[in-house]
This record gives C-alpha cells, structure tokens and sequence, in this order.
C-alpha cells in the first residue's frame, strides 16, 4: 500500500495570504489528523476528521481549518497567514481510533 | 483536558550507555503509543500497549506501561548512533491520541 501522500512539500507565502495543504491517507484509512511541528513544541494537534466529519479540535484559531471529502482525502486551510505559522505541517492517516497513527512526509510552510 | 507530559525533553547520551525516558498522563489511558523522529524525517510508529503494567521488547528497546495506566516508560540499553532522534509517547484517551512533547536524543561517539 502506497503511504500517506502530503502535497505540497514546500510552500513560501507571504503575510495575510492563505494556503491549502492536501493530504491523501493510506487506502482504507478514514481518519486524517493534522498537526502542526515548530522547534521545541513538539506536534501540536489541530484537528481529526472521520468519515467527511471533525471529531477532535485542538487549541488553535479559526484562522486553522479543515475538510475530508468522500475519498477520506483532507484538506487543511489556513487564512491571514502569520510569521508564527511557519512550521512542518503533519497529517496522518489510521483506520480507525485506537489504532497506530501514520504520518506523512509534512509539508513545510514558510511565511515571509 | 487530557495532558501527556514527557520527561526529559533533551537526553544526551555516550554511545553504549542506557537511558529511559518517561511518559505521564493526567487521566487513564486506553493505550499509550510510541513513536520516533529521525532529524529530517516523519514520526514513524515503533510500538502500542495496552494493558495494564504490560511489558514489550524490541530488541534493545523495553517499553512499559504502568499498573495505572496514566504513565509509560521507554529504555534503550547500549545506545548506538542509530538510535538519534525524537522519541514521542501518545496516550489515547476518549478517542483522543495526545502527543507528549518528545524526548530528542544525541548520541556522543
């Protein structure tokens, strides 16, 4: 089975701009979690989504959101993009919950 | 909320010594995962538990979990250069996985 796909795997935006990140899961898998990865903080939860619906939300603005369509494929937003954005970006697929998470290559957001 | 606490946050290590790094949860967990970075690269997957005070081995990696299941522990005996990277504990509770903040290994030749 192929793995988890992030795309793009380098982005540079500027202040105030917005961005979609895209990620398609592992066949079969219906959860897509998100996180966000800076120097120091660890992974940040943003959100989960399971079957086209958000199940978990972390602590992060409005300016964060996100979709799965019918194929489990995920999108993430993020609009008026701030310096404080910058980070990997990491998605990651399981089956179902409980079961192992598997993450993707991330894709590294810079904001200039 | 549920919060997984992970200590220590750097751990610097001369090669062919041991060390443990340690997982703490404010609520009972369903499982705890474990999971490690490699400089560069994704979390990658190593191992989940799931009963109480159970006990896993890979290799020279011992993972525990605790008779309470709010805390678990990772041991690497004779540390080699391969070992550097993140170590990350994730603990699922209420169908929530939470990441602790990784223990980062360094490895002194």
């Amino acid at each position: 089975k192929a793995g988890v796909t992030q795309t793009p795997r380098y982005l540079i935006k500027t202040r105030g701009q917005q961005v979609t990140l895209s990620c398609s899961p592992i066949s079969g898998h219906r959860s897509v979690s998100w996180y966000q990865q800076t120097p120091g903080q660890g992974l940040q939860f943003l959100f989960e989504y399971f079957s086209e619906t958000q199940r978990n939300k972390g602590n992060f603005p409005g300016r964060f959101s996100g979709r799965q369509f019918s194929n489990s494929r995920s999108e993430m937003n993020v609009s008026t993009l701030e310096l404080g954005d910058s980070a990997l970006y990491l998605c990651a697929s399981r089956e179902q919950g409980g079961q192992p998470q598997h993450f993707g290559d991330g894709t590294r957001l810079s904001i200039l | 909320g549920q919060q997984v606490m992970q200590i220590p946050q750097y751990q610097h290590v001369q090669e062919g010594e041991d060390f443990t790094t340690y997982c703490n949860s404010s609520t009972t967990l369903s499982n705890i995962q474990w999971y490690k970075q490699r400089p560069g690269g994704h979390p990658v997957f190593l191992i989940q538990l799931v009963k109480s005070g159970e006990v896993k081995k890979q290799k020279r990696l011992t993972f525990q979990f605790g008779e309470a299941k709010k805390n678990s522990s990772l041991h690497i005996t004779a540390t080699q250069t391969t070992d550097v990277g993140t170590y990350f504990c994730a603990g699922l509770g209420d169908y929530k996985l939470s990441f602790g903040a990784g223990t980062t290994v360094t490895v002194r030749a």
